[in-house]
């Protein structure tokens, strides 16, 4: 079983600023099947990224997701309002899918 | 418009059992890999089962083989999952996902499962 370690689990940022969110996997990661999602209390998890590095449609391009093997990263380039959220990443091993604890981006 | 619409889940004494559905429209279901995926306020989400396209195949997390099965009705364009020996760790709340090669690329609103006496 792959075991996905995301940091930090919290980053207070203002709107704006960057974040910068780290994904890293026990092992590395099938053709980088690694994805992204937002979600917002109450409402479905939404896909971000997709292949470690593919947008999902619709979604706005300071959303960028990189990385392979074993180190993932999510950056959104200036976070707007709508963006404070928990964000998963995931990989896909196959028979047998694992989800990160995710990171809180929060208000500062 | 994709929509997944989940219902069934509510209040269940340990050791009970609940059966989720999902009601799809707006893609091809039956061509379609589905999974389930529950969220809890401790360990975040956490992928539970997934069935192919005519449900000859299906997976697990560990920790409710055995006591939970997935199911599809193509012609009802519908998922289901039973949960049998419901535990106070299974509550959460399930959502229904379209499974697009490993990664969910549309999710429902969720069902609140509660496991307690």
């Amino acid at each position: 079983e792959i075991v996905l370690t995301q940091s930090p689990d919290t980053l207070s940022l203002s709107p704006g600023e960057r974040a910068t969110l780290s994904c890293r996997a026990s092992q590395s990661v099938t053709n980088s099947h690694l994805a992204w999602y937002q979600h917002k209390p109450g409402q479905a998890p939404r896909l971000l990224i997709y292949g470690a590095s593919s947008r999902a449609t619709g979604i706005p391009d300071r959303f960028t997701g990189s990385g392979s093997g074993t180190d993932f990263t999510l950056i959104i380039s200036r976070l707007e309002s709508e963006d404070f959220a928990v964000y998963y990443c995931q990989q896909d091993g196959g028979s047998f899918k694992t989800f990160g604890q995710g990171t809180k981006v929060e208000i500062k | 418009e994709v929509q997944l619409v989940e219902s069934g889940g509510g209040l269940v004494q340990p050791g009970g059992s609940l059966r989720l559905s999902c009601a799809a429209s707006g893609f091809s279901f039956s061509s379609s890999w589905m999974a389930w995926v529950r969220q809890t306020p401790t360990k975040g989400l956490e992928w539970v089962a997934n069935i192919n396209y005519d449900g000859s195949k299906n997976y697990y997390v560990d920790s409710v083989k055995g006591r939970f099965t997935i199911s599809r009705d193509n012609t009802k364009n519908s998922l289901y999952l039973q949960m049998n020996s419901l535990r106070a760790e299974d509550a959460a709340v399930y959502y229904c996902a379209k499974d697009l090669m490993g990664h969910f690329d549309y999710w429902g609103q969720g069902t609140l499962v509660t496991v307690s006496a």
